[in-house]
């Protein structure tokens, strides 16, 4: 099966600038997760879809990210404006909600390089 | 939320046995201990977890204590393609979903 996509795949930007990232799930999942992942540091939770609604956004910087997850499927992650400690892996997740869900993996993207100038 | 303790980087010959490891002493029943790696520029890959029996798949075996205190990951005869950042990870449960919460893992380098 296609793993997780998401583009672009490096995105280099001044501060105060807006930057958007994408990611398509796998087919099916009805989980998706947004991660930050900065150099040496492990993931960090942004936000949790559970479809099209939110589960978790008790991390989000809601003062510059948002995030959405149109119809279920893709998802969008925007920063405005962007600061240098922004600069970041950020990382899209899929899980799925069938079978014996309890110990259902999460599916990792490749993740999306900013950095921020 | 039980916290996992993880050597920062190990090293191990090509061809060994790699024994990574996790520290959860703070674990309650009813939490499982994840296992993902991280290779360079890769997002994380699920490797295996368990709740209080010992696991084993292709790609690794997961031994965990009896009273459930730490864990250790063991990929039998290590690759470099191994080479990767280990997360042990205690799955909390919030709002019904499935959270993880990354510590910063053990960096293993596989050695020719």
């Amino acid at each position: 099966e296609a793993g997780v996509a998401q583009s672009p795949r490096y995105k280099i930007i001044e501060k105060r600038q807006s930057v958007a990232f994408w990611c398509n799930p796998i087919s099916g999942h009805a989980t998706l997760y947004w991660y930050q992942q900065i150099l040496g540091q492990g993931p960090k939770l942004l936000i949790q879809f559970q479809n099209n609604g939110v589960v978790d956004d008790s991390q989000l910087p809601k003062d510059r990210f948002s995030a959405e997850r149109l119809k279920g499927v893709d998802s969008t992650l925007k920063i405005q404006p962007a600061k240098l400690e922004d600069s970041a892996v950020y990382l899209c997740a899929s899980r799925s909600l069938q079978g014996r869900v309890a110990w259902n993996e999460q599916f990792f993207g490749p993740g999306t390089r900013l950095t921020v100038l | 939320d039980a916290k996992t303790t993880q050597p920062t980087s190990m090293d191990c010959a090509e061809g060994r046995a790699a024994n990574l490891p996790c520290n959860h002493s703070t674990i309650s029943g009813n939490e499982y201990v994840y296992w993902y790696r991280q290779i360079h520029s890769q997002g994380p890959q699920y490797i295996i977890h368990g709740l209080k029996n010992n696991e084993t798949n292709e790609m690794a075996s997961l031994i965990i204590t009896e009273d459930r205190k730490s864990s250790t990951l063991i990929l039998p005869h290590a690759t470099l393609r191994d080479t990767a950042v280990y997360y042990c990870i205690v799955r909390v449960a919030y709002q019904g979903a499935q959270k993880l919460v990354f510590g910063q893992g053990t960096r293993l380098t596989i050695n020719p």
